[in-house]
């Protein structure tokens, strides 16, 4: 089955600095990666999302990146603010979405330091 | 709309107890799922359904029964609580098809079985 690397497991910058979340993941069959941001006690929520017959998306702050060859993505957050301090999750999967279950990396601890 | 609904928000077990966790969602998604979330494991898949009357299991689904009789409701039962399964659990659902979807998730039960 799928496997999703995520690193690094914590990550500490200065607001207004940016952040940057790596993901990895084996199945050259996935074609759908999605983001998720969770704050503590609360469920994920999706932050932003990208397909594979795309290299790049941006929402604002918020970017995404994806190299197939590589099989890797990463979230990029620029001018980081205080909201942002969450754990966020990278997810793969191999169906048009979420019909054979996202396979979710181990989440990314952000604190945004004033 | 309600969205993805799950109770109780809370439950404590004793070892060998069995229990049901609810799910029920208003937005007519044929795929549903269980997740569970532990420090450092991230999400991992349960059982999910793509439709009424359809179930699979997904990474984890030892311990746990599930059945889909209506669109609506996707129930998790534990048989036989043991301590292994104290964790959050979430509900999610999305429609399925081509393209990719996000994943809807509900508020979580948090489960400790002692």
């Amino acid at each position: 089955g799928e496997n999703v690397e995520q690193h690094p497991s914590t990550l500490s910058v200065q607001e207004g600095d940016s952040a940057v979340i790596k993901c990895t993941y084996s199945d050259s069959a996935s074609n759908y990666f999605p983001w998720y941001k969770q704050e503590l006690g609360k469920r994920p929520q999706l932050i932003i999302d990208i397909r594979s017959n795309v290299g790049e998306k941006k929402d604002q702050r918020i970017a995404v990146t994806l190299n197939k060859t590589a099989k890797h993505f990463s979230l990029h957050i620029t001018e980081t603010q205080p909201e942002d301090s969450a754990v966020y999750f990278c997810a793969a999967s191999l169906a048009g979405g979420g019909a054979d279950g996202l396979t979710f990396g181990k989440g990314t601890h952000l604190i945004i330091q004033p | 709309n309600a969205g993805v609904t799950q109770t109780p928000k809370f439950q404590v077990l004793k070892t060998g107890q069995s229990m049901t966790l609810q799910c029920a969602q208003d937005m007519n998604h044929e795929y549903m799922s269980w997740y569970r979330q532990d420090p450092g494991m991230g999400l991992r898949l349960i059982h999910y359904s793509v439709g009424a009357g359809i179930t699979d299991q997904g990474e984890v689904p030892n311990g746990y029964n599930v059945s889909r009789s209506t669109t609506e409701d996707f129930p998790l039962r534990l048989l036989s609580a043991a301590p292994s399964q104290t964790s959050v659990y979430f509900c999610a659902s999305t429609f399925t098809g081509q393209g990719g979807s996000p994943l809807h998730f509900g508020n979580g039960t948090r489960l400790t079985v002692t």
